[in-house]
This record gives C-alpha cells, sequence and structure tokens, in this order.
C-alpha cells in the first residue's frame, strides 16, 4: 500500500513564527502536492512539484514556499505564520507511471492553528 | 481551465435509501475524473477513476459512477446507503496545461439517517 506520512496531525503555533510541514511518501512518486482544506472550500493546491527540486504554484501560493530536496520528501513552509492561515494541510504523492497514473494519494492531515 | 461543481454541500439519506451526489465539471480537454471519499480526521481516500472506455464505473464500498460526456456529469450513486458511508466526497477532475493537478469541487457532506 502506499503511505503518505505528515509528521505532525496537529500543530499549534504563534503569529510570525516560521512554520514546517513534513510529508513523506514511501511509494517512489514523481509528483507530491500541498493543499489547505477549509469548511466550504474544498481543496485548494498550494504547491506541487513534478521532480527533485522542481517546484510549481498551485492556486494560492501567496504566504507559502516549499522544498523538495529528497524524492521522498516535500516541506511546506510558512515564512511568518498569519492567523488566517490556520487550516488542515493535506500532503498527497502521485506517480506518472502504471495502472495508478494520476491517482493522488493523501496523508492524514496536519491540522495547523495559529494564535 | 478545469472546474467542478457539486450539487450540494450537504445530502441527507436514510439507511437503505439511494444515495445519489452530483457533479458536473468543465474541462478543455478529454477529462480524467475523480471521486475521493473523507471520513472525519482522515485524509482523502480514492473511491473510483474514469479515465477511458466504459462510462459506467464501479468503485469501493459499492459506489459506482456514470461519465456522461454530453451533460459533462459524472455523477456517484449507491444502490443502499449505510450508517459507515457517512462522510466527504470531493469530485475532482485532472487534465489541462499540467497532467498532474486536480481540480476538487468543494466536496458534499452525506448523512445517512438510521
Amino acid at each position: 500500500d502506499v503511505k503518505v506520512t505528515q509528521s505532525s496531525r496537529y500543530l499549534v503555533k504563534r503569529t510570525g513564527e516560521k512554520v514546517f510541514l513534513e510529508c513523506v511518501q514511501d511509494m517512489d512518486h514523481e509528483n507530491m502536492f500541498w493543499y489547505r482544506q477549509d469548511p466550504g472550500l474544498g481543496l485548494r493546491l498550494i504547491y506541487f512539484s513534478y521532480d527533485v527540486k522542481m517546484k510549481e504554484k498551485g492556486d494560492i501560493p501567496e504566504g507559502y514556499s516549499v522544498s523538495r530536496e529528497k524524492k521522498e520528501r516535500f516541506s511546506l513552509i510558512l515564512e511568518s505564520a498569519s492567523t488566517n492561515q490556520t487550516s488542515m494541510y493535506l500532503c498527497a504523492s502521485s506517480s506518472d507511471r502504471g495502472l495508478s497514473k494520476n491517482i493522488q494519494y493523501f496523508g492524514a492531515g496536519t491540522r495547523l492553528s495559529v494564535l | 481551465a478545469q472546474s467542478v461543481t457539486q450539487l450540494g454541500s450537504h445530502v441527507s439519506v436514510s439507511e437503505g435509501a439511494l444515495v445519489l451526489l452530483r457533479c458536473n465539471y468543465s474541462s478543455s480537454v478529454p477529462p480524467y475524473l475523480f471521486w475521493y471519499v473523507q471520513y472525519p480526521n482522515q485524509g482523502l481516500q480514492l473511491l473510483l477513476k474514469y479515465t477511458t472506455g466504459a462510462t459506467l464505473v464501479k468503485g469501493i464500498n459499492g459506489f459506482e459512477a456514470e461519465f456522461k460526456k454530453s451533460e459533462t456529469s459524472f455523477h456517484l450513486t449507491k444502490p443502499s446507503a449505510h450508517m459507515s458511508d457517512a462522510a466527504e466526497y470531493f469530485c475532482a477532475v485532472l487534465g489541462g496545461g499540467s497532467n498532474y493537478k486536480l481540480t476538487f469541487g468543494k466536496g458534499t457532506l452525506l448523512t445517512v439517517n438510521p
């Protein structure tokens, strides 16, 4: 089974802190994604990466950055956390190959509260 | 650009009743379509997907969806609801400028009443 692991289920941070959300996948997937999920808004793509050190902005990249130094790991960084970044963050990965091509596999999510 | 509209943010059914969750999409290219389910405090998991071929797609837990190109729809159905089906359901479309990105609908929360 594909496993996507997010390092924290719950995080509480203060306004202005730098926050790192970590995601690791164990299936050698090329693509990795970060979404935020808010009630009534569904999932919105923040950033994605289709290869090591490669990244593309999604629909709502402002206030976020990402890092992908290794294929299995994709980090989301909040440079200076703000209260409007309180949300559920979901990481996903997908492959370009085989029967599961383009199916995104999700982690359990990190619920971030910024106070 | 792709977009997905899920009609009804909240659907309530009785146990044993038909489940129908509606999804309409727009896509500039032949779409790949997905339904995902999210149980409380969990991530999303794939229910089913349509890529090419047979337009009626069967998924896990007794769900199925039919791709109707003329109606740009991909509605999700299940003949008989179980209490365990209570969850949030998301329709998504892949395609367009990037082959990797999914565009999600805003979700439909399904409540199953005893």
